[in-house]
């Protein structure tokens, strides 16, 4: 069964470093998508994107986070200069928008991402 | 701000119970989902509602969407140890690309 992978599963870096986590979606979907879940706490929107360009953007989702589709299966995450807030499961979605299917979203395992 | 607020919170029960959880907000959604969610994991999509009033059944799961598209509820019938987890709900709120999601109900099932 097609399924949502991101890499890495968890991702340890120094606050003010860059990170990148990627994203690898079902292969006939469109739609894709970033959230982030800070420990203990709900699921939070971050990010939706269709047709190379950002659809919609959470009060999250500041200048220090970006996306991108850099080929045909990759899906990236980047955060500028980690903060130790930005500590939380991020993960991955996609949809497809076929057959009435846009709002099925599936996820992937996510990834840890732990700023010290 | 659009919130979806679940309830109850935690919820442990006997198996073979019957059991309600609901999902409320004060905005209309293009579509509600209903998600499982184990601990370290991404959330599991169990079913998606689009339509007012519109109910859907997997195996002793039953999902309804509220008339107004604004509220729903699961309810699982003779619910079994392996239910045990977070249950999720999440919404499009109409005219966004975004989904915002619900505060979760973590559910104990006991032998």
């Amino acid at each position: 069964e097609p399924e949502v992978t991101q890499t890495p599963s968890h991702q340890v870096t120094q606050m003010g470093q860059e990170v990148i986590l990627r994203c690898v979606p079902i292969s006939n979907h469109l739609y894709f998508y970033w959230y982030r879940q800070i420990l203990g706490q709900k699921v939070e929107f971050l990010v939706s994107f269709y047709n190379n360009e950002i659809s919609e953007k959470s009060e999250i989702f500041d200048d220090q986070f970006s996306v991108e589709r850099p080929d045909g299966s990759n899906f990236t995450l980047k955060i500028r200069s980690t903060k130790l807030e930005d500590s939380a499961m991020y993960f991955c979605a996609s949809s497809d928008l076929t057959g009435g299917h846009l709002y099925e979203q599936y996820f992937g395992p996510g990834t840890r991402l732990t700023v010290t | 701000t659009q919130l979806l607020e679940q309830s109850p919170q935690f919820l442990s029960i006997q198996e073979g119970e019957n059991l309600t959880v609901y999902c409320n907000s004060s905005s209309v959604f293009s579509s509600l989902q209903w998600y499982r969610q184990e601990p370290g994991e991404g959330p599991v999509l169990l079913v998606t509602v689009v339509t007012g009033g519109e109910v859907k059944k997997l195996k002793r799961l039953t999902f309804q969407f509220g008339d107004a598209r604004k509220d729903s509820s699961l309810h699982i019938t003779a619910a079994q140890t392996g239910d045990t987890g977070l249950y999720l709900c999440a919404g499009g709120p109409s005219g966004t690309y975004k989904y915002i999601f619900g505060t979760g109900t973590r559910l104990k099932v006991l032998a």
